[in-house]
């Protein structure tokens, strides 16, 4: 089946403390990116990768760094977490290419930082 | 910067009736996709329709179609014969057709009520 995985579903930790945020993709996907959504502001990238090694910041990259080694894995890293990087992550990816290509996100990972 | 607005935060529906979802989106491209996902209880984000801004014709997909309207830069989502399945969070994306970061813009999102 194709899909996105992304682990853990559900974290909580303590501010400081390093986190990794795993994402793979089974569909051979050159692009993939991360999200967090938050009440009452949608969805916003954090980062995104054309392609393996390729890598750059979306809108709101601060207090996050990601690495794209293999085209099928795109973790997200939290270095010294904050309790304002409590939210919903999501990892995607999409063929990359002319036309409407679809974004398929993974279900999804909750994080809180206290 | 391109933006995506929803300006209705929450709608509710009878089951068995239509229900229109308004998005408007503001950018200075001409060529650019536009999308509608799902996102149900479970948070998963689900494609339910897409648009090319080249197209004309308004996308359809069973009981989901689209309004496009290119000069007035507004894409409304139509869901017809409501089901209960069709409560969930209903976001609204952007994204340009050349360059950049290939990122989706989103809207704020439209939460869907469906009554029985």
């Amino acid at each position: 089946e194709a899909q996105v995985t992304q682990n853990p579903r559900y974290l909580i930790t303590v501010t400081g403390k390093k986190l990794t945020v795993t994402c793979s993709q089974n569909m051979n996907h050159e692009y993939m990116s991360w999200y967090r959504q938050d009440p009452g502001l949608g969805l916003r990238q954090i980062y995104y990768s054309m392609n393996v090694e390729v890598t750059d910041k979306g809108d709101v990259p601060e207090g996050y760094k990601v690495s794209r080694k293999e085209k099928r894995n795109f973790p997200l890293i939290l270095e010294s977490p904050s309790p304002n990087q409590t939210s919903l992550y999501f990892c995607a990816s999409m063929e990359r290419g002319p036309g409407a290509n679809v974004l398929t996100f993974g279900a999804g990972s909750r994080l809180t930082v206290l | 910067a391109q933006t995506v607005t929803q300006s209705q935060p929450e709608m509710s529906v009878q089951e068995a009736e239509t229900v229109t979802l308004s998005c408007t989106y503001d950018t200075s491209e001409s060529d650019y996709y536009l999308f509608w996902y799902k996102q149900p209880p479970s948070r998963q984000m689900i494609l339910v329709i897409r648009q090319e801004a080249y197209k004309q014709q308004n996308a359809t997909e069973n009981r989901f179609s689209v309004n496009f309207q290119k000069a007035a830069k507004s894409f409304s989502l139509k869901i017809s014969d409501s089901q209960l399945g069709d409560a969930a969070m209903y976001f609204c994306a952007y994204r340009r057709a050349q360059g950049g970061s290939e990122k989706l813009v989103f809207g704020k999102g439209t939460k869907l009520t469906v009554n029985p």
